[in-house]
């Protein structure tokens, strides 16, 4: 099945600077790739997603890349500021099941 | 905003015990999903469902049964608990597969300590 690798655990940057988190997957059939984010003690909430249609998305500070041939996506957080610390999860879907599967979880700390 | 809400939000039992987790979303979604996140493995899944009376299997279900009585309701059930379930459990729903609904809609998560 599915495995997604969420390539660091922690990540620290300093605020004003740019954040890039990486994940792979295994599956070639995966075709919807998102992002969820953990702020301390709280649940995960959906910050944007990509489709294997296109290999840019961006929304405001955040831009995903989706590299199909090498099974890699990445989040990148522009401008970061302190409400950007949190635990990021990558995850991958085939078009024709119903499970996401999640990665580890990045841990980002944004510096002042 | 989709509103899913878990019970209990806490709980403790001891090895062997029976718990029950809860799981409603109040936006008529399709699928429902039991996600289990613990240090270093991220969320795992469990079970899901996509229709009340169906359950599919998750990545992880050894120890774990589950129940979708409604469209609305998702029950986990841990019958002989063991310190290896203890763990944070996310409850999440999403109104389908494929290129629509693919959101999912967390629930703030039940903290289970098996003693």
């Amino acid at each position: 099945g599915e495995k997604v690798e969420q390539h660091e655990s922690t990540l620290s940057v300093r605020e004003g600077d740019s954040a890039v988190i990486n994940c792979t997957y295994t599956d070639t059939a995966s075709s919807y790739f998102p992002w969820y984010k953990q702020e301390a003690g709280k649940s995960l909430h959906f910050v944007i997603d990509i489709r294997s249609n296109v290999d840019r998305k961006q929304s405001q500070r955040l831009i995903v890349l989706l590299d199909k041939k090498a099974k890699r996506f990445s989040l990148h957080i522009t401008a970061t500021q302190p409400e950007d610390s949190a635990i990021y999860f990558c995850a991958a879907r085939n078009y024709n099941q119903g499970k996401l599967i999640f990665g580890q979880g990045t841990k980002l700390s944004i510096k002042p | 905003e989709a509103a899913v809400t878990q019970s209990p939000r806490n709980k403790v039992t001891v090895t062997g015990g029976n718990v029950t987790l809860s799981c409603r979303q109040t936006n008529s979604h399709n699928y429902m999903y039991w996600y289990r996140q613990d240090t270093g493995h991220g969320l795992r899944l469990i079970h899901y469902s996509y229709g009340a009376g169906n359950l599919q299997i998750g990545d992880v279900p050894d120890g774990y049964k589950a129940t979708r009585t409604t469209q609305e309701d998702f029950f986990l059930l841990l019958e002989l608990a063991s310190p290896s379930q203890t763990s944070l459990y996310f409850c999440a729903s999403s109104e389908g597969r494929g290129n629509s609904g693919n959101t999912l809609y967390f629930g703030e998560g039940s903290r289970l300590i098996v003693v």
